[in-house]
Order: structure tokens, then C-alpha cells, then sequence
């Protein structure tokens, strides 16, 4: 089983839509979690952070945890073409303060949001 | 400006040759690291580096090696013995905060290493 494992896509959502990614660990110990967006030959660009179970929303963005299911996701709500990119889910093994900033990436899903 | 960069944007090896790719930083980060991502591929962690002078080989150490011996720098050079290298490589800093699990890390633009 894969550490950090997304949703295979890829995935096509109409203008305006709600997009959802997702994303599951295999780490019970992971405690924070990433989501990066990466347009097509750039670098990762970090869209949020997340670490308590729950809803945690910025702008159209939205990531959602649950640690019991071991399972994060991210919902991008009016999807623009401009969101049309590679998401990257990132798992950070943190434990006890010594492996701190060391992240899993996940396989990534690409998004295509059509007019 | 702050940042990472990275150089050269592109770069091409010849078989048997080894390589330097250069990352910079002036973010004041502590801790940089080196990832590989082949195509329609998450990243892999190469080495990374908590405090100047140290470093810590990441899940695919074998035929790269770091150095880190300014704060500001991190370079990876690819050796010959890496068998398959053409993918594209980046590098990230953060601010490495102990105990902080929400240390993110940030992104240079990347080198697309090309073996001829």
C-alpha cells in the first residue's frame, strides 16, 4: 500500500463547479497535511495546510480532515479554468520533533476545469 | 525579493558525466531539501538538511550526493552512478521550527535535467 495515495483522475469538472480531491495516509502518526498545486512545468505552490480534524477554509479552498479515517481532502468550490493544474496531497511524518518538515507526497491528481 | 532559486533551468548530461545543480535561498530557512519527479509522478525525497553541515540521505539517496556548508546554499550534484536521472529536480526550504509540524516548505522553479 502506497504511503500517500490520491485519487487517480484525471478529473474534469464544468466552470463553476465543485471540484474534490482526494487523499488517504497510511501513517496514523502523520499529523500535518499539505495540498500543493502545480501547473503544468512549474514548481509546487502551497494552497493550504491543515492539521486538526475538521474544516479549514480559505477563499474558494477548503480542506477537510479526518485522522480516524485517515483521510484528507481538498474542494475547490466556482471552479475556474485557471485552477486547471496538477494537486499535490502532502503528508508530514512528524514524530517527537525529530523528523520535522520531512514530507510523503502523494502521486497527484490533475484537475481540468473546462468552460 | 526572497526566494529559492534554482539554476540552471535546464540542463543536459552526457552519459558518464556528473553534474552540479544549484539551489539558493534567502529566506533565512534552516532546513532545505532535494526532490526528483519524473513525469505524471508525485515527488521523492533525495537528501535533505536540518543545520548547515549536515545533511540526511531521503528515500532515494543512491547516485547523488549535497553539501551544505552555508546556510543560503544546498547544491546536488547527480554522479554517474545514477542510472536513470533525466527527471526534474527541485529543491525546498523551510523555516524548520523544532516541534513545529506545520513547517511548510517552499519551492525553487526546478532544473529539467536531460541525459543525452
Amino acid at each position: 500500500q502506497k504511503e500517500v495515495e490520491q485519487n487517480s483522475g484525471p478529473l474534469s469538472v464544468p466552470e463553476g463547479a465543485i471540484a474534490s480531491l482526494n487523499c488517504t495516509y497510511s501513517d496514523r502518526g502523520s499529523q500535518s497535511f499539505f495540498w500543493y498545486r502545480q501547473y503544468s512545468g512549474k514548481s509546487p505552490e502551497l494552497i493550504m495546510f491543515i492539521y486538526s480534524n475538521g474544516d479549514k477554509e480559505d477563499g474558494r479552498f477548503t480542506a477537510q480532515l479526518n485522522k480516524a479515517s485517515q483521510y484528507v481532502s481538498l474542494l475547490i468550490r466556482d471552479s475556474q479554468p485557471s485552477d486547471s493544474a496538477t494537486y499535490l496531497c502532502a503528508v508530514n511524518n512528524h514524530a517527537g520533533g525529530t523528523s520535522y518538515g520531512k514530507l510523503t507526497f502523494g502521486q497527484g491528481t490533475i484537475l481540468t476545469v473546462h468552460p | 525579493d526572497g526566494g529559492i532559486t534554482q539554476s540552471p533551468k535546464y540542463l543536459f548530461r552526457k552519459e558518464g558525466q556528473n553534474v552540479t545543480l544549484s539551489c539558493e535561498q534567502n529566506l533565512n530557512h534552516d532546513a532545505m531539501y532535494w526532490y526528483r519527479q519524473d513525469p505524471g509522478q508525485g515527488l521523492r525525497l533525495i537528501y535533505y538538511s536540518q543545520i548547515v553541515n549536515d545533511f540526511q540521505k531521503g528515500d532515494i539517496a543512491e547516485g547523488y550526493s549535497v553539501s551544505r556548508e552555508k546556510k543560503e546554499s544546498f547544491p546536488l550534484t547527480v554522479t554517474s552512478a545514477q542510472k536513470n536521472p533525466t527527471a526534474f529536480y527541485l529543491c525546498a526550504s523551510s523555516i524548520s521550527l523544532a516541534g513545529a509540524f506545520t513547517d511548510t516548505q517552499y519551492f525553487g522553479p526546478g532544473t529539467r535535467l536531460t541525459v543525452l
